[in-house]
């Protein structure tokens, strides 16, 4: 069966400093990876999307970046947080095909003060 | 400008009773659409997905309606129980590879015993 890890649960990080979310998903081989931001009033807001290693696509301009050195890992950084990064942090993955449901990962509360 | 519309931010349904979660959409490009379910502090999970090419789904208690004409989109729970009470988000998408799905806001159902 297929498990996805996420971590960590929490996060509070001072404005400037710089964050690393890492994301891996196990029993499963090439599966496309997803970052999202839940923001109130908005749901869930896809952040980027990679469907093979070293390919990253994003869907909002941003502060942050995402990268997948590795074909079931998805790392979701930034240089400098800003107090607006602080939300609820989700990494998905599906199978690489057509038409997929995603499967999420348990989320990362990241509060920038 | 919100592709994916859940006006219902929150919905109280007596237990045992049918709940009807609504979601719209304004892309006719749209093909393909989900149902996940969130409670508080983890990772969404999903429910229910329907095609364009059906108007009807239906697993167990659930079952999702899709209205293309009226680009509209329905889950029914029957019956409700206390533990369905959570957040419930509509997706879309209008790719193959389902990969950019857009969510909408979410409604908050709650179940009263």
């Amino acid at each position: 069966s297929q498990t996805i890890h996420q971590w960590p649960a929490t996060l509070v990080q001072p404005v400037g400093s710089p964050l690393s979310l890492e994301c891996t998903v196990e029993g499963t081989s090439n599966p496309n990876l997803y970052w999202y931001r839940q923001a109130a009033g908005r749901g869930l807001q896809l952040l980027f999307y990679s469907v093979g290693i070293g390919q990253i696509s994003s869907e909002v301009p941003q502060n942050l970046s995402a990268s997948r050195p590795q074909d079931r890992q998805f790392i979701l950084s930034s240089k400098k947080l800003l107090l607006s990064d602080s939300g609820f942090y989700l990494c998905a993955w599906s199978w690489g095909s057509s038409y997929n449901e995603q499967f999420f990962g348990p989320g990362t509360r990241l509060t920038v003060l | 400008d919100q592709q994916v519309k859940q006006n219902s931010p929150s919905l109280s349904v007596q237990e045992g009773r049918i709940s009807i979660l609504n979601c719209d959409y304004t892309n006719s490009m749209f093909d393909y659409f989900l149902w996940y379910k969130k409670y508080p502090a983890e990772g969404p999970t999903f429910l229910i997905s329907i095609s364009s090419i059906k108007d009807k789904n239906e697993d167990g208690r659930f079952t999702v309606f899709l209205n293309k004409s009226a680009k509209h989109l329905s889950l029914h729970i029957v019956p409700s129980q206390p533990g369905d009470s959570a957040v419930y988000f509509c997706a879309a998408s209008e790719d193959n590879y389902g990969q950019n799905f857009v969510f909408g806001p979410g409604t908050r159902l709650s179940v009263l015993p």
